[in-house]
């Protein structure tokens, strides 16, 4: 039930852009994300739910796409502050837990 | 507010050893859960609870058993601890299902040596 999660790693110079992409084999009711820096726990960012209604970051969009149980990170003018590992975390419709991918580490550079 | 803690944040056990973590929260929230990182790996869920009195298997839970006999705590036990289970252990928790965040304790580092 793991979704899987691409790229593994990404490195990105101050300014850049970066999409970070999550799938999953099954009919999923919502999609978490969350950064987590080094030595640190995962910190949210944002929900996306069936039908559409999103929660979360104002500097950092997302999107769902229910007919391919997809779900894209958008991380637009990266800051040195986006840096640290983004996990995903899907619900499914009968579910009561999050499972999360194996994250994307991403490295913003000066 | 407090938010979620963990006890202990470090530990070191010898093979064969037990122990528990100790996860507690102020927020007044339904569900709990037992998460467990490796390098490479994610988050795995190991057992969660959706209520006092509650808990249910997660992806990994063999080799560890859990309890949630008061609403604000939920404890990770490790009866006879491998060095397999050497890892970083995040508890969570969150009001109950739908579009509801998680929120992480800060962890705990385990070696089992």
């Amino acid at each position: 039930q793991q979704p899987v999660q691409s790229p593994q790693a990404v490195i990105l110079r101050e300014g850049e852009d970066a999409v970070i992409n999550c799938s999953s084999s099954k009919a999923l009711y919502s999609v978490h994300w969350y950064r987590q820096k080094h030595g640190e726990a995962p910190v949210f960012l944002m929900i996306l739910l069936k039908g559409g209604e999103q929660k979360g970051h104002e500097k950092i969009s997302a999107s769902f796409n229910e007919k391919k149980q997809q779900s894209s990170l958008y991380l637009t003018a990266s800051q040195l502050s986006y840096s640290g590992t983004y996990f995903c975390g899907t619900e499914l419709d009968s579910g009561y837990a999050l499972n999360f991918g194996k994250g994307t580490s991403l490295l913003v550079t000066p | 507010n407090a938010g979620v803690t963990q006890t202990p944040k470090f530990r070191v056990l010898k093979t064969g050893q037990s122990m528990t973590l100790l996860c507690a929260q102020d927020m007044n929230h339904e569900y709990m859960y037992w998460y467990r990182q490796d390098p490479g790996m994610g988050l795995r869920l190991i057992h969660y609870s959706v209520g006092e009195g509650t808990t249910a298997k997660g992806e990994v839970p063999d080799g560890y058993n859990v309890s949630r006999l008061k609403k604000q705590n939920f404890l990770l036990g490790l009866e006879s601890a491998a060095p397999s289970q050497t890892s970083v252990y995040f508890c969570a928790s969150r009001v109950g299902q739908t579009n509801n965040e998680q929120f992480f304790g800060p962890g705990t580092r385990l070696t089992v040596l």
